[in-house]
């Protein structure tokens, strides 16, 4: 099935550093979403983005997060500078349509541990 | 307050037997239902969607969906080893992108 793809799996950095994960979403799909995971438990919305722009973020995409998709190639999310509470596994996923019958596809998420 | 509660927190049921996942929205501006899986160390995966009022079947999963109490539940007959995972309920308004997911119930299968 389609499938979206997470770069790296896993990323360690010092508090304070920058960090930019990276996804590659479903190949005409036009919907992207981060979501973030802490300790294998709930799911939370990040932030979606569509036609170069976020359409709805919530109140844990701080104003040191980031996204862009840059002339169709990676989705991204940039977090500059890192805290130590960002630690968590970031999920990218990405959807045709935005209507709520359309399902996301999720990536194996990038474990993100801050030092 | 949390928008989409899921429960039970776990379950474990024997193979072959029959799970039952439960879970209840606060907002009624959600009108389409999902029910995700998550085994470890990946990303959740839909399973199916419900969005009229009784039941949805789909092989050995039902999912079941009551508008007036927004209650959804899951059931899934026929427990594989291989349905032992996290299971996630979530919910989505007609015209936001954003899928709001429960906290999780996990199921393990007892061979």
């Amino acid at each position: 099935g389609p499938k979206v793809l997470q770069i790296p799996s896993h990323q360690i950095i010092d508090m304070g550093q920058m960090v930019t994960l990276n996804c590659d979403p479903v190949s005409n799909h036009l919907y992207f979403y981060w979501y973030k995971q802490i300790l294998g438990q709930q799911m939370e919305f990040l932030v979606n983005f569509y036609n170069g722009k976020v359409m709805e973020k919530s109140k844990l995409f701080k104003d040191q997060f980031s996204v862009e998709r840059p002339d169709g190639s990676y989705f991204t999310l940039k977090i500059q500078p890192t805290a130590l509470e960002d630690s968590a596994v970031y999920f990218c996923a990405s959807s045709l349509i935005r209507t709520g019958g359309e399902r996301l596809f999720f990536g194996h998420g990038t474990k993100l541990s801050v030092l | 307050q949390q928008k989409v509660q899921q429960s039970p927190e776990s379950l474990s049921v024997p193979e072959g037997g029959m799970a039952s996942l439960n879970c209840t929205s606060s907002d009624r501006n959600f009108q389409y239902f999902w029910w995700y899986r998550q085994h470890s160390g990946e990303g959740p995966k839909a399973l199916m969607s419900i969005f009229s009022d009784g039941d949805k079947k789909e092989g050995r999963f039902t999912a079941h969906l009551n508008k007036a109490s927004l209650h959804v539940s899951l059931h899934i007959r026929d427990s594989q080893p291989s349905d032992s995972a996290l299971y996630f309920c979530a919910a989505r308004n007609y015209n936001q992108g954003k899928l709001i997911f429960g906290q999780g119930t996990k199921l393990s299968i007892k061979p």
